[in-house]
């Protein structure tokens, strides 16, 4: 079945920096990446999603990558503000609507 | 994005009793899923509700333990049986928009065994 590796594992960034989140994934047949974001005691927000016929996905300050040759996909946070601290998920499956098999998440500290 | 309450949001209960979980969805899904996620850890998928049959159980999620109700596209329920502290958790029901066709999470909850 899919497996999916989310590094690093704790991310600390100073308030205005860029921070990224990398995932790789092992099942070829796997066509839809989203990120979610976990803030304390709450429920995950899906944050950005793309599909494998795109290399990349913009939505204001987030951005995500795919690299489907090397089956790695990463999300990009820029100019980043404490309220970004959370605990972000990347995933993966075969479709839209389908299971998802989700990373083992990122802490991102956004230091002010 | 569909409205999905979640009940209870939290209890704590004694173990070698079972617990049920309770989902609603503010509109007809097609796919619901109950996911646990396990203090400070990821999501691992439990299984998919499907409508008016058995649930589809991913590795290691058996019916006996954890079983799953599914009878309309608009409620489901997990029930953890013959509980144990090991299954301290949050239990997250989950549904695929029809709109968008993407997963949104209920409010949880958080299950405390003692």
């Amino acid at each position: 079945g899919e497996n999916v590796e989310q590094h690093p594992s704790t991310l600390s960034v100073q308030e205005g920096d860029s921070a990224v989140i990398k995932c790789t994934y092992s099942d070829s047949a796997s066509n839809y990446f989203p990120w979610y974001k976990q803030e304390l005691g709450k429920r995950p927000q899906l944050i950005i999603d793309i599909r494998s016929n795109v290399g990349e996905k913009k939505d204001q300050r987030i951005a995500v990558t795919l690299n489907k040759t090397a089956k790695h996909f990463s999300l990009h946070i820029t100019e980043t503000q404490p309220e970004d601290s959370a605990v972000y998920f990347c995933a993966a499956s075969r479709a839209r609507g389908n299971k998802l098999v989700f990373g083992a998440g990122t802490i991102l500290r956004v230091k002010s | 994005s569909a409205v999905i309450s979640q009940k209870p949001s939290r209890d704590i209960c004694q173990r070698g009793t079972s617990l049920t979980i309770q989902c609603q969805v503010d509109s007809q899904v097609t796919m619901m899923f109950w996911y646990r996620q396990q203090p400070g850890q990821s999501l691992t998928l439990i299984a998919t509700a499907n409508q008016g049959s058995e649930a589809t159980y991913e590795s290691g999620f058996v019916i006996d333990k954890f079983p799953i109700s599914r009878p309309n596209l608009t409620f489901s329920t997990l029930t953890v049986s013959n509980m144990s502290p090991e299954d301290s958790s949050i239990y997250l029901c989950s549904v695929v928009d029809r709109v968008g066709e993407k997963l949104f999470f209920g409010s949880g909850t958080q299950l405390s065994v003692l």
